[in-house]
């Protein structure tokens, strides 16, 4: 059974703190995300990883940071928490498709964690 | 540019109606993938549906059945009978294989089935 776990169901930080939230994977899968989910505004991406030590910047990546040292694991970071990070962030992770001239080309699910719902005051 | 729309921002029906949840996408590309999820109250989103842009066949699974047209880029999810347990935010997203692994959501549909 596919499991995407993360840190922490809630967390309530003060600004200005460091905060660190964890999402692990144990399917083996090459790509991890992370996005933030805001009523009225759907899902947005914030960083994802194809790849051990690899990030790229999804929508919204200013005022977060990631870390992915290993496959499985992929961190997010906020260096200094302002109380408009005050959401609900889900991490989740997919196989990474086929691309380039190889065809069929193909497009993975993602499975999601339950989230953290992370309130700064 | 790709974009999803869910025109339906929230739905209420009485337990057993029928109910359709409306997802149109766009994109020039002519190899994409469409999904659906599901978010029940507890939060983590639940993939229900993956169907590529070559296959247009309609989908069945239990009460659920999903309706692909390319001619109005149309994905819509129809659940049949609908429970209170059916309850639930549910996503069309969209995603382009060529060039990522990320998947474009819509904004999402609240569903409300009413005992």
């Amino acid at each position: 059974d596919v499991k995407v776990t993360q840190s922490s169901r809630y967390l309530v930080k003060r600004t200005g703190e460091k905060v660190f939230l964890e999402c692990v994977q144990d399917m083996d899968h090459e790509n991890m995300f992370w996005y933030r989910q805001d009523p009225g505004l759907g899902l947005r991406l914030i960083y994802f990883s194809y790849d051990v030590k690899m990030k790229e910047k999804g929508d919204i990546p200013e005022g977060y940071s990631v870390s992915r040292e290993k496959k499985e694991r992929f961190s997010l970071i906020l260096e200094s928490a302002s109380t408009n990070q005050t959401s609900m962030y889900l991490c989740a992770s997919s196989s990474q498709g086929l691309r380039g001239g190889g065809f069929p080309q193909i497009s993975y699910e993602q499975y999601f964690g339950p989230g953290t719902r992370l309130t700064v005051t | 540019a790709q974009k999803v729309t869910q025109a339906q921002t929230e739905i209420s029906v009485v337990e057993k109606e029928d109910v359709t949840l409306d997802c149109v996408y766009e994109t020039r590309d002519t190899t994409y993938y469409l999904f659906w999820y599901k978010q029940p109250p507890s939060g983590e989103l639940v993939f229900l549906i993956r169907r590529n842009s070559f296959d247009e066949q309609n989908e069945i699974s239990g009460r659920y059945s999903w309706n692909f047209q390319k001619s109005t880029s149309s994905f819509n999810f129809t659940i049949t009978a609908s429970q209170v347990v059916d309850s639930a935010v549910y996503f069309c997203a969209l995603s382009l294989p060529h060039r990522d692994d990320k998947i474009i959501f819509g904004k999402g549909t609240r569903l409300h089935i009413l005992p």
